[in-house]
C-alpha cells in the first residue's frame, strides 16, 4: 500500500512556542490530506481537511489560527501548532488518500507532542 | 455517517480465532465498511474493507450478512502481536476522498 511519513515523530517544547509537524505522501500525490488528534485512550478526532493550494477546512471548535495548516504541494501537508500550551499536548495523526484505482484512505505513523 | 457500534474490549489467547462484531444499522446503500488496526502511538492501519458478503485476505476476514446492518472482523490464530485497538468505519464511496470518523474502537488483548 502506499506509504504516509510524519516529522518529527515527537517533539517536546516549552509552552508559547511553536512546533511544525509535515506529514508527507511517500509515493502517491494527495490533493487532500486530513489531521486528527487523538488524546490517550480515546479515539481519533478529526481537526481540519487539507486542500492543495487552497484554505484548510476546519471542524468546529478547533482554532484556524491556532493550528495552522498549509498544503503547498501534492506531496507535503503541514500543521503549525503556534504558541503552544500544555493542553495541546497530544497524539497528531495524519492520513492520505491515495486516489486512482487505490481508493483507501492511508495513515501517517504520527506525532507525539508534548507540551511543558 | 452511519454510526456504529463494537464492544469496548475484548481478551483472547494465543492461537484463538477472534471475531469482533460492529453495528451499523444505519448503513446507507453506498457506505462501505472499513476496518482499521491502531497499535499504541501509532497511527491507524488498514485491514480489510468490503460492501456485502464476504472479503479475505491475507491478514483478515470480513463477513457481511446480507442486510448489511452488521459485519464481523474475524482475526484467524491470533498472536501477542495482535494485541490493538481496532475500528469499525462506515462511509460512502470507500470514503478515500473523506475524512473518517472513528467510534470508540475494540481494544483486542491477546494473552499468551
Amino acid at each position: 500500500g502506499a506509504v504516509v511519513s510524519q516529522h518529527p515523530s515527537r517533539v517536546i517544547c516549552k509552552s508559547g512556542t511553536s512546533v511544525k509537524i509535515e506529514c508527507r505522501s511517500l509515493d502517491f500525490q494527495a490533493t487532500t490530506m486530513f489531521w486528527y488528534r487523538q488524546f490517550p485512550k480515546q479515539s481519533l478526532m478529526l481537526m481540519a481537511t487539507s486542500n492543495e493550494g487552497s484554505k484548510a477546512t476546519y471542524e468546529q471548535g478547533v482554532e484556524k489560527d491556532k493550528f495552522l495548516i498549509n498544503h503547498a504541494s501534492l506531496t507535503l501537508s503541514t500543521l503549525t501548532v503556534t504558541s503552544a500550551h500544555p493542553e495541546d499536548s497530544s497524539f497528531y495523526i495524519c492520513s492520505a488518500f491515495s486516489g486512482g484505482a487505490d481508493t483507501t484512505q492511508y495513515f501517517g505513523p504520527g506525532t507525539r507532542l508534548t507540551v511543558l | 455517517l452511519a454510526k456504529t457500534t463494537q464492544p469496548i474490549s475484548m481478551d483472547s489467547y494465543e492461537g484463538q480465532e477472534v471475531n469482533i462484531t460492529c453495528s451499523h444499522n444505519n448503513i446507507a446503500t453506498n457506505d462501505y465498511i472499513t476496518w482499521y488496526q491502531q497499535f499504541p502511538s501509532q497511527g491507524p492501519r488498514f485491514i480489510i474493507q468490503g460492501y456485502k458478503t464476504k472479503v479475505t485476505n491475507e491478514v483478515a476476514s470480513l463477513f457481511i450478512p446480507a442486510d448489511r446492518k452488521s459485519s464481523t472482523l474475524s482475526l484467524p490464530r491470533v498472536s501477542l502481536s495482535d494485541t490493538a485497538v481496532y475500528y469499525c468505519l462506515v462511509a460512502p464511496d470507500r470514503a478515500g476522498r473523506r475524512a473518517l470518523t472513528f467510534g470508540s474502537g475494540t481494544r483486542l488483548q491477546v494473552q499468551p
